[in-house]
């Protein structure tokens, strides 16, 4: 079984700042996707960006990008010019390729992220 | 945005009573599943279902039953409510490792009084 474990409870900075949301995963699995999904205060989850474990290169969209460190297993997110939309809960999650991903996603237990104006 | 609607948005019951909580998807993904989300807990796996009449559990199955006899049908049936079951229920629909990506519903209010 994997396990997702998101240290941070809550964080809190001053917008335009940049913000690093902690996550670490544990797997046999050498093969898998990670995720980061955001949850504003609407409840809708909203995917914010995707890795897959045999890239080496971390990825990026706009001003998240990931440091993904695959022998430490650590994923963590990393937000750039931080504006108050950005406020929400933020959950790191793992989907292994066996199994053809049929049994979804394992979540950790989020992170709140508030930027103060 | 994917197609995923859930039904009902919210819901106040008490013990022991049933209910079923529905997800509806115009996306023809092949999976579905239901997650609960907690205060503490993020979201957890109830159930999912990788094809018409095949389901499987989850994390947290007990006391919980689904149900898919059509691609775009998901249903999530508590048979006796327990206030232990009060949370927030979201479906997601997902194309397996094609993408990764889960889609999610807009998520289900129960309360369990």
């Amino acid at each position: 079984a994997q396990t997702v474990t998101q240290s941070q409870p809550e964080m809190s900075v001053q917008e335009a700042e940049t913000v690093t949301l902690s996550c670490t995963y544990d797997t046999s699995e050498n093969n898998y996707y990670l995720f980061w999904y955001k949850q504003p205060p609407s409840r809708q989850m909203i995917l914010v960006i995707r890795q897959e474990a045999y890239k080496q290169q971390n990825a990026t969209e706009n001003r998240f990008s990931v440091n993904f460190q695959k022998a430490a297993k650590s994923f963590s997110l990393k937000i750039s010019d931080s504006q108050l939309g950005d406020t929400a809960m933020y959950f790191c999650a793992f989907m292994k390729r066996s199994g053809g991903g049929a049994d979804g996603l394992t979540f950790g237990k989020g992170t709140h992220l508030i930027i103060q104006p | 945005d994917a197609g995923i609607t859930q039904s009902p948005r919210h819901k106040v019951t008490e013990t022991g009573t049933p209910v079923t909580l529905r997800c509806h998807q115009t996306e023809n993904h092949r999976y579905m599943y239901w997650y609960r989300q907690d205060p503490g807990h993020g979201l957890r796996l109830i159930h999912y279902s990788y094809g018409v009449k095949d389901t499987d559990k989850g994390e947290v199955s007990d006391g919980y039953s689904v149900s898919r006899s059509k691609t775009e049908d998901f249903l999530l049936t508590l048979e006796s409510a327990t206030s232990s079951q009060t949370s927030v229920y979201f479906c997601a629909i997902g194309q397996g490792t094609l993408t990764g990506e889960l889609f999610f519903g807009e998520g289900s209010r129960l309360t369990v009084l």
